[in-house]
């Protein structure tokens, strides 16, 4: 199935641990996403990637550092697990960055820090 | 300050009636308006895509609308269906940003 698919699903945690989602498409997309869902179920970039190279960096704490060894994955690991990073993440990818097409995104990682 | 606001934050209705869905942004400059379904345990699925110039548009039972000169777009969803159930939610974008509402939680009832 083409898809954005995102590993683990699921993800509980203690606190202070180092953690790391995954996420792969193989639509032949050129950026990727990632996005924070918050309790108010806001959706939050917090990184974009394209072709590899990284294009949006919005204001994270920098113990979430993306990594994006090739154009069709881009993992998001997390340093010093905090109780306020619970939420679930969501991966996305689209064709082009900043034009009218429609993001696909993978199905989240519900997070939960304790 | 860009923001998007959603209206209703919940509504329930019965499987068969029809029911409006708002969305009002203030976000400039405007580049154009998107509304996803979001399910339960997934990620958010677009339904439509809306410019400067449209102001309507149909995808099945949806129909989107948009006034650009008072910035404010609805979702209207026509004999709703027990898969309706989800989260609706409506993204602006302008120029390099995109500006997400909090959506609106539709649940059907039988």
């Amino acid at each position: 199935d083409t898809a954005v698919s995102q590993t683990p699903k699921y993800l509980v945690t203690q606190m202070g641990n180092d953690k790391s989602i995954k996420c792969e498409q193989n639509l032949g997309h050129d950026t990727m996403y990632w996005y924070k869902q918050d309790s108010k179920k806001f959706l939050k970039i917090m990184f974009s990637y394209n072709n590899k190279e990284l294009i949006i960096n919005e204001t994270v704490p920098n113990r979430f550092s993306p990594k994006s060894p090739d154009k069709a994955h881009l993992n998001l690991h997390i340093n010093s697990l905090e109780l306020g990073d619970s939420a679930v993440y969501f991966c996305a990818s689209s064709q082009e960055a900043y034009v009218r097409d429609g993001y696909t995104f993978g199905s989240g990682t519900r997070l939960t820090v304790v | 300050k860009n923001q998007v606001e959603q209206s209703p934050q919940s509504l329930i209705i019965l499987e068969g009636k029809n029911c409006t869905l708002q969305c009002n942004y203030t976000v400039s400059p405007f580049s154009n308006l998107r509304w996803y379904k979001q399910d339960t345990g997934r990620g958010p699925v677009s339904l439509t895509i809306m410019t400067f110039s449209e102001n309507t548009k149909s995808n099945g039972r949806y129909t989107a609308t948009l006034d650009a000169d008072t910035k404010q777009s609805s979702l209207h969803i026509t004999a709703s269906q027990l898969s309706d159930s989800a989260s609706y939610i409506c993204v602006v974008r302008s120029d390099y940003q995109l500006i997400w509402g909090a959506g609106t939680k539709l649940i059907i009832k039988p």
